[in-house]
């Protein structure tokens, strides 16, 4: 079975620094990864995802994320940060059979001005 | 391309009522369809698969009874809460993948359910 893990319920960061929201995760199969980022009362929006291709994923908005199977770990991240980051993310996996996603249970980020 | 639209975006109603939901996939075809549930603070957690022309599967503790989905045509699933209660109120996502097969997820911007 598949598990994630996000090690921070909430980070807080300045505006024009790094952001690294942190994700673990097991699974019996290889693994599809995604990351997600929620705003406040809106849908869910595709960051990036890892199907098995280069480990180093660039998404949009300046995010990228790194698969390690080594650490089994799948963390997110931006080399500085906008006020319009601030929502809620969620990394996701996938066993690719059936499309069945599990999500993390977020990280929410906060971004100061 | 690849958006997911929800129907009605929010919605009150009182206990022991139905409601319907509606997904509609966009500008592409969406064999298969998901419906997650989201409580407040909480992530999301998979309800439901549903695929075109067959029954949803549905995943272990969610009644299937309670939780009514159809998924009619290519770009249609509804999901219907009967006999509403309080409990029910959540926040209610759909998916879509694309006919394609591809894994990803195109998701919907949620309807929000308050039962009084």
């Amino acid at each position: 079975a598949q598990s994630v893990t996000q090690l921070d319920s909430h980070v807080s960061v300045s505006e024009g620094t790094p952001v690294l929201l942190r994700c673990n995760y097991s699974s019996s199969y290889s693994p599809s990864l995604f990351w997600y980022v929620q705003h406040p009362n809106k849908g869910l929006q595709l960051l990036l995802k890892y199907t098995s291709a280069a480990t180093l994923v660039k998404g949009i908005n300046g995010f990228e994320a790194e698969f390690k199977k080594s650490e089994t770990s799948f963390h997110l991240t931006k080399p500085s940060a906008h006020m319009s980051d601030a929502a809620e993310y969620f990394c996701v996996v996938s066993d690719g059979y059936g499309n069945k996603l599990v999500f993390g249970a977020g990280t929410i980020l906060r971004v100061k001005s | 391309g690849a958006v997911v639209s929800q129907h009605p975006s929010w919605v009150i109603c009182k206990s022991g009522t139905s409601v319907k939901i509606e997904c509609r996939s966009l500008d592409f075809q969406a064999t298969t369809m998901f419906w997650y549930r989201q409580f407040p603070k909480q992530s999301l957690m998979l309800m439901a698969t549903s695929n075109e022309g067959s029954k949803a599967t549905y995943e272990q503790g969610v009644e299937k009874d309670k939780f009514l989905i159809n998924h009619a045509s290519l770009t249609l699933s509804t999901l219907t809460v009967t006999s509403a209660h309080p409990e029910d109120s959540s926040f209610y996502i759909c998916s879509a993948i694309t006919t394609g097969g591809q894994e990803t997820q195109y998701f919907g911007p949620g309807t929000r359910l308050l039962v009084l």
